[in-house]
Protein backbone atom coordinates (compact mmCIF):
# COMPACT_ATOMS: atom_id res chain seq x y z
CA UNK A 1 0.00 0.00 0.00
CA UNK A 2 0.88 3.78 0.28
CA UNK A 3 1.88 4.01 -3.70
CA UNK A 4 2.87 7.39 -5.14
CA UNK A 5 3.07 7.51 -8.71
CA UNK A 6 5.12 11.00 -9.95
CA UNK A 7 5.53 11.64 -13.89
CA UNK A 8 7.11 12.07 -15.92
CA UNK A 9 10.00 10.59 -14.88
CA UNK A 10 12.64 12.95 -16.73
CA UNK A 11 12.07 16.10 -19.02
CA UNK A 12 14.82 17.82 -20.93
CA UNK A 13 13.71 21.03 -22.70
CA UNK A 14 14.44 24.40 -23.95
CA UNK A 15 15.02 27.20 -21.41
CA UNK A 16 11.29 29.29 -21.42
CA UNK A 17 9.47 26.09 -22.00
CA UNK A 18 6.59 25.46 -19.04
CA UNK A 19 6.89 22.26 -17.42
CA UNK A 20 4.16 20.27 -15.51
CA UNK A 21 4.67 17.47 -13.21
CA UNK A 22 1.99 15.24 -11.92
CA UNK A 23 2.23 13.52 -8.51
CA UNK A 24 -1.09 10.54 -7.68
CA UNK A 25 -1.45 8.66 -4.55
CA UNK A 26 -2.92 5.53 -6.12
CA UNK A 27 -4.55 3.53 -3.42
CA UNK A 28 -5.08 6.29 -0.50
CA UNK A 29 -6.27 9.65 -0.18
CA UNK A 30 -3.80 12.18 0.56
CA UNK A 31 -5.19 15.84 1.86
CA UNK A 32 -1.45 17.02 1.87
CA UNK A 33 1.38 16.47 -0.34
CA UNK A 34 4.57 17.77 -0.40
CA UNK A 35 6.94 19.45 -3.18
CA UNK A 36 10.58 18.76 -2.92
CA UNK A 37 13.83 19.60 -4.64
CA UNK A 38 17.08 17.77 -4.58
CA UNK A 39 20.67 19.25 -6.34
CA UNK A 40 23.36 16.63 -6.13
CA UNK A 41 24.61 15.32 -2.93
CA UNK A 42 22.42 17.72 -1.51
CA UNK A 43 19.84 17.01 0.93
CA UNK A 44 15.87 17.12 0.03
CA UNK A 45 14.45 20.63 0.20
CA UNK A 46 10.82 21.31 0.78
CA UNK A 47 9.85 23.82 -1.68
CA UNK A 48 5.89 23.43 -1.11
CA UNK A 49 2.95 21.87 1.20
CA UNK A 50 -0.05 21.52 -1.41
CA UNK A 51 -3.71 21.31 0.22
CA UNK A 52 -6.65 20.05 -1.40
CA UNK A 53 -8.81 22.29 -2.40
CA UNK A 54 -6.59 25.44 -0.57
CA UNK A 55 -3.43 27.63 -2.01
CA UNK A 56 -0.43 25.48 -1.55
CA UNK A 57 1.62 26.73 1.28
CA UNK A 58 5.28 27.38 -0.07
CA UNK A 59 8.84 27.79 1.83
CA UNK A 60 10.73 31.08 2.23
CA UNK A 61 12.79 31.88 -0.84
CA UNK A 62 10.47 29.54 -3.17
CA UNK A 63 8.80 31.50 -6.00
CA UNK A 64 4.98 30.97 -6.33
CA UNK A 65 4.40 32.22 -9.62
CA UNK A 66 7.24 30.25 -10.95
CA UNK A 67 6.72 27.20 -9.46
CA UNK A 68 2.84 26.94 -9.96
CA UNK A 69 1.07 24.02 -7.46
CA UNK A 70 -2.56 22.73 -8.17
CA UNK A 71 -4.57 19.87 -5.71
CA UNK A 72 -7.45 19.72 -7.31
CA UNK A 73 -8.69 16.39 -5.97
CA UNK A 74 -7.65 13.69 -2.89
CA UNK A 75 -5.33 11.84 -5.51
CA UNK A 76 -3.57 14.05 -7.67
CA UNK A 77 -0.99 17.16 -6.85
CA UNK A 78 0.92 19.03 -10.17
CA UNK A 79 3.63 21.11 -10.08
CA UNK A 80 4.46 23.53 -12.95
CA UNK A 81 7.64 25.46 -13.15
CA UNK A 82 6.94 27.96 -15.69
CA UNK A 83 9.20 29.71 -17.81
CA UNK A 84 12.02 27.40 -16.86
CA UNK A 85 15.54 28.03 -16.97
CA UNK A 86 19.13 25.64 -16.55
CA UNK A 87 18.91 27.03 -13.11
CA UNK A 88 15.93 25.11 -12.12
CA UNK A 89 17.34 21.79 -13.52
CA UNK A 90 17.40 19.49 -10.56
CA UNK A 91 15.51 16.34 -9.02
CA UNK A 92 12.05 17.29 -8.11
CA UNK A 93 9.98 14.58 -5.74
CA UNK A 94 6.24 14.60 -4.35
CA UNK A 95 5.64 12.83 -1.37
CA UNK A 96 1.82 12.38 0.24
CA UNK A 97 0.77 11.03 3.70
CA UNK A 98 -2.00 8.67 4.02
CA UNK A 99 -4.02 10.38 7.08
CA UNK A 100 -5.63 6.89 8.32
CA UNK A 101 -8.07 7.25 10.77
CA UNK A 102 -7.15 10.97 10.60
CA UNK A 103 -4.17 10.59 12.79
CA UNK A 104 -1.42 13.41 11.41
CA UNK A 105 1.41 11.29 12.31
CA UNK A 106 1.84 8.89 9.91
CA UNK A 107 5.05 8.63 7.51
CA UNK A 108 5.36 10.19 3.69
CA UNK A 109 5.25 8.45 0.96
CA UNK A 110 7.32 9.41 -1.67
CA UNK A 111 7.10 9.15 -5.75
CA UNK A 112 9.98 8.29 -8.22
CA UNK A 113 10.92 11.84 -8.68
CA UNK A 114 11.08 13.78 -11.47
CA UNK A 115 14.91 14.57 -13.21
CA UNK A 116 14.41 18.06 -14.90
CA UNK A 117 17.35 19.46 -17.53
CA UNK A 118 16.76 22.74 -19.00
CA UNK A 119 19.09 23.45 -21.61
CA UNK B 1 22.46 24.19 16.10
CA UNK B 2 20.16 21.87 13.63
CA UNK B 3 16.96 20.35 13.98
CA UNK B 4 18.14 17.56 12.93
CA UNK B 5 21.44 15.89 12.79
CA UNK B 6 23.27 13.56 11.20
CA UNK B 7 26.98 12.27 10.78
CA UNK B 8 27.39 12.74 6.90
CA UNK B 9 29.70 9.88 6.70
CA UNK B 10 30.92 7.85 4.61
CA UNK B 11 30.31 5.34 6.89
CA UNK B 12 32.01 2.33 5.63
CA UNK B 13 30.91 -1.51 7.04
CA UNK B 14 32.12 -4.64 6.10
CA UNK B 15 29.68 -6.95 4.56
CA UNK B 16 27.78 -9.06 7.22
CA UNK B 17 28.60 -6.47 10.33
CA UNK B 18 26.47 -4.60 11.86
CA UNK B 19 25.55 -0.59 10.68
CA UNK B 20 24.68 1.50 13.03
CA UNK B 21 23.49 4.63 12.09
CA UNK B 22 22.89 7.91 14.78
CA UNK B 23 20.30 10.47 15.03
CA UNK B 24 19.59 13.99 16.54
CA UNK B 25 17.07 16.29 16.90
CA UNK B 26 16.41 19.38 18.73
CA UNK B 27 12.76 19.93 19.22
CA UNK B 28 11.60 18.07 22.18
CA UNK B 29 7.77 17.94 20.81
CA UNK B 30 8.43 15.68 17.73
CA UNK B 31 6.48 13.18 18.05
CA UNK B 32 7.31 10.17 15.25
CA UNK B 33 10.97 9.68 13.91
CA UNK B 34 11.23 8.18 10.16
CA UNK B 35 13.64 6.19 8.50
CA UNK B 36 14.50 6.42 4.70
CA UNK B 37 16.74 5.37 2.58
CA UNK B 38 17.98 6.80 -0.61
CA UNK B 39 19.62 5.36 -3.49
CA UNK B 40 21.96 7.61 -5.29
CA UNK B 41 19.14 9.00 -8.35
CA UNK B 42 16.19 7.71 -6.54
CA UNK B 43 13.93 8.89 -4.12
CA UNK B 44 14.10 8.26 -0.63
CA UNK B 45 12.06 5.13 0.35
CA UNK B 46 10.51 3.95 3.94
CA UNK B 47 12.03 1.80 5.89
CA UNK B 48 11.38 2.08 9.82
CA UNK B 49 8.91 4.27 11.39
CA UNK B 50 8.98 4.49 15.41
CA UNK B 51 6.83 6.71 17.80
CA UNK B 52 7.51 5.77 21.55
CA UNK B 53 10.70 4.83 23.29
CA UNK B 54 12.70 1.76 22.90
CA UNK B 55 13.71 -0.72 19.87
CA UNK B 56 11.31 -1.26 16.86
CA UNK B 57 12.27 -4.53 14.85
CA UNK B 58 11.86 -5.15 11.15
CA UNK B 59 13.82 -8.10 9.56
CA UNK B 60 17.30 -6.83 9.60
CA UNK B 61 16.16 -3.25 10.43
CA UNK B 62 15.83 -2.03 14.53
CA UNK B 63 15.47 1.61 15.17
CA UNK B 64 15.91 2.64 18.33
CA UNK B 65 14.04 5.79 20.09
CA UNK B 66 15.59 7.55 23.17
CA UNK B 67 13.22 11.15 23.80
CA UNK B 68 15.42 11.98 27.13
CA UNK B 69 18.07 11.92 24.98
CA UNK B 70 16.52 13.17 21.79
CA UNK B 71 18.66 10.30 19.73
CA UNK B 72 17.29 7.96 17.43
CA UNK B 73 19.47 5.38 15.69
CA UNK B 74 18.68 2.60 12.91
CA UNK B 75 20.77 -0.32 12.87
CA UNK B 76 21.39 -2.80 10.39
CA UNK B 77 22.33 -6.69 10.69
CA UNK B 78 24.24 -8.71 8.21
CA UNK B 79 24.79 -5.80 6.13
CA UNK B 80 24.14 -6.13 2.66
CA UNK B 81 25.71 -4.51 -0.51
CA UNK B 82 23.14 -3.60 -1.40
CA UNK B 83 22.26 -1.74 1.85
CA UNK B 84 25.06 0.45 0.34
CA UNK B 85 22.93 3.89 -0.03
CA UNK B 86 22.62 7.34 2.21
CA UNK B 87 19.97 7.09 4.89
CA UNK B 88 17.91 10.38 5.72
CA UNK B 89 16.55 10.78 9.65
CA UNK B 90 13.05 12.67 9.46
CA UNK B 91 11.29 13.98 12.35
CA UNK B 92 7.90 14.93 12.69
CA UNK B 93 6.45 17.45 15.29
CA UNK B 94 3.43 17.66 17.38
CA UNK B 95 1.04 19.85 15.09
CA UNK B 96 3.48 20.22 12.09
CA UNK B 97 2.19 18.53 8.79
CA UNK B 98 5.63 18.69 7.33
CA UNK B 99 9.04 16.62 7.88
CA UNK B 100 12.34 17.85 8.73
CA UNK B 101 15.26 15.66 7.74
CA UNK B 102 19.13 15.11 8.12
CA UNK B 103 21.63 16.00 5.73
CA UNK B 104 21.83 11.99 5.68
CA UNK B 105 24.77 9.46 6.20
CA UNK B 106 26.11 8.04 3.75
CA UNK B 107 26.63 4.16 4.23
CA UNK B 108 28.73 1.60 2.00
CA UNK B 109 29.22 -2.21 2.78
CA UNK B 110 32.32 -3.37 1.98
CA UNK B 111 32.13 -6.61 0.21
Amino acid sequence: GAVVSQHPSRVICKSGTSVKIECRSLDFQATTMFWYRQFPKQSLMLMATSNEGSKATYEQGVEKDKFLINHASLTLSTLTVTSAHPEDSSFYICSARDRVGGRSNQPQHFGDGTRLSIL
Amino acid sequence: QKEVEQNSGPLSVPEGAIASLNCTYSDRVSQSFFWYRQYSGKSPELIMSIYSNGDKEDGRFTAQLNKASQYVSLLIRDSQPSDSATYLCAVLRVGNEKLTFGTGTRLTIIP
